[in-house]
């Protein structure tokens, strides 16, 4: 059974960082791109992040590139989401889901999100 | 305001038919693959469609979409209670470089 696991959610004040995990069981982590997608309260879905199998592609939103980073590390089958200088508006649900596929000849996530996990909840509070 | 408009709420009796709008631009839609999600109230989003109108094994064909031009449209039949929830669509937008969500479309099944 595919799992996907995020942890290292919290509250954090303004200007602070925050590093997410996510842990992935129950399929071949190495063949599958990995996303980061967020949900502010009552709102709705806004993509992250997307990092390719070897970390060749790493791609960002326009809200967040410059501040955050995702890595990925196939040995011990985890993506990470590092997260600087937050903002109020970075306050949300941050889920870590799978791409069913990857378009390597564009260089661009299909965003085929198929697996997802349960999200873990960021605060950004002074 | 999202770049893809989905209208905000669609309701329909049980057992009918209902269909969500998703419309974009060639920079999206028009050149991309389309996918479909739904939200139920306090759950992480599910894949309903992938690759503009297939849908991931276990999705019942009660789910179906089409993709023309720059809009992409899903349909539901059938319609159940357990169907009320938020759907969204999603595609690549390749003048931004973003993976594009649609704003959500609140289904109510009265």
């Amino acid at each position: 059974e595919v799992q996907l696991v995020e942890s290292g959610g919290g509250q954090v004040k303004p200007g602070g960082s925050l590093r997410l995990s996510c842990a992935a069981s129950g399929f071949d982590f190495t063949s599958y791109s990995m996303n980061w997608v967020r949900q502010a309260p009552g709102k709705g879905l806004e993509w992250v992040s997307s990092i390719t199998t070897g970390s060749t592609y790493i791609q960002y939103g326009d809200a967040v590139k410059g501040r955050f980073t995702t890595s990925r590390d196939n040995a011990k089958n985890a993506v990470y989401l590092q997260m600087n200088s937050l903002r109020a508006e970075d306050a949300a649900v941050y889920y870590c889901a799978r791409d069913r596929s990857y378009n390597f000849l564009r260089g661009s996530p299909m965003a085929w999100f198929d697996s997802w996990g349960q999200g873990t909840l960021v605060t950004v509070s002074s | 305001q999202s770049v893809l408009t989905q209208p905000p709420s669609v309701s329909a009796a049980p057992g009918q038919k209902v269909t969500i709008s998703c419309s974009g631009s060639s920079s999206n839609i028009g050149n991309n693959y389309v996918s479909w999600y739904q939200q139920l109230p306090g759950t992480a989003p599910k894949l309903l469609i992938f690759d503009n109108d297939k849908r991931p094994s276990g999705i019942p064909d009660r789910f179906s979409a089409s993709k023309s031009g720059t809009s992409a449209t899903l349909g539901i039949t059938g319609l159940q209670t357990g169907d009320e929830a938020d759907y969204y669509c999603a595609t690549w937008d390749g003048s931004l470089s973003n993976v594009l969500f649609g704003g959500g479309t609140k289904l109510t099944v009265l």
